[in-house]
């Protein structure tokens, strides 16, 4: 079954305490990409990659950061993980063809106490 | 760049009746749009694309929407709602000319009353 896992689905923790939400695709898809989703502001672009070794920044970067060492994962760093960065998080992915929608994750759920 | 609005964060409607859900975007060249659900506690799931072919699209659990590029609009409309429609709807743009990022919009979230 195609599909985008990500783990954990939920947790809790505390400011600067680094954490890392990884994010597997079993498609071959050469697009990932990470968002946050918070009331009101729909969905929001934090960092993509276009293949293996390459990576961007999306619209809201600051405080995370990404690594696409393999084609099939996409890990999510928190270094210091701040109040601000309680969010619901979701990873995609999709064929580098501009037609092709994105699969997207079941999300994980952050809390940053 | 590519921007998308959504009119109206919430919309409630009764079960049977229209459901419109409304999208304007704005983009530089022709763009590919999209339309996705979230239901609770998953993931956005596709319903339906337009990519330059047929202005009328036709998606998933009887949902529809009509590409009017005179209105910049992507409207998605389903003739009678049924209960199982209660969701959040995301509309989405991306560059028709080359590979980029899809913006999406701030949601719509849709109550069906019985």
């Amino acid at each position: 079954e195609a599909q985008v896992t990500q783990n954990p689905r939920y947790l809790i923790t505390v400011t600067g305490k680094k954490l890392t939400v990884t994010c597997s695709q079993n498609m071959n898809h050469e697009y990932m990409s990470w968002y946050r989703q918070d009331p009101g502001l729909g969905l929001r672009q934090i960092y993509y990659s276009m293949n293996v070794e390459v990576t961007d920044k999306g619209d809201v970067p600051e405080g995370y950061k990404v690594s696409r060492k393999e084609k099939r994962n996409f890990p999510l760093i928190l270094e210091s993980p701040s109040p601000n960065q309680t969010s619901l998080y979701f990873c995609a992915s999709s064929p580098e063809v501009g037609n092709q929608p994105q699969h997207f994750g079941d999300g994980t759920r952050l809390s940053i106490l | 760049a590519q921007s998308v609005t959504q009119l109206g964060s919430h919309v409630s409607v009764s079960e049977g009746a229209l459901v419109l859900l409304r999208c304007n975007y704005s983009s530089s060249v022709p763009p590919y749009l999209f339309w996705y659900v979230q239901y609770p506690n998953q993931g956005l799931q596709l319903l339906l694309k337009y990519t330059s072919a047929a202005t009328l699209v036709k998606g998933i659990n009887g949902f529809e929407a009509e590409f009017k590029k005179s209105e910049t609009s992507f409207h998605l409309t389903k003739p009678s709602a049924h209960m199982s429609d209660a969701a959040e709807y995301f509309c989405a743009v991306r560059r028709g000319d080359s590979y980029d990022k899809e913006i999406f919009g701030p949601g719509t979230s849709l109550s069906v009353i019985p």
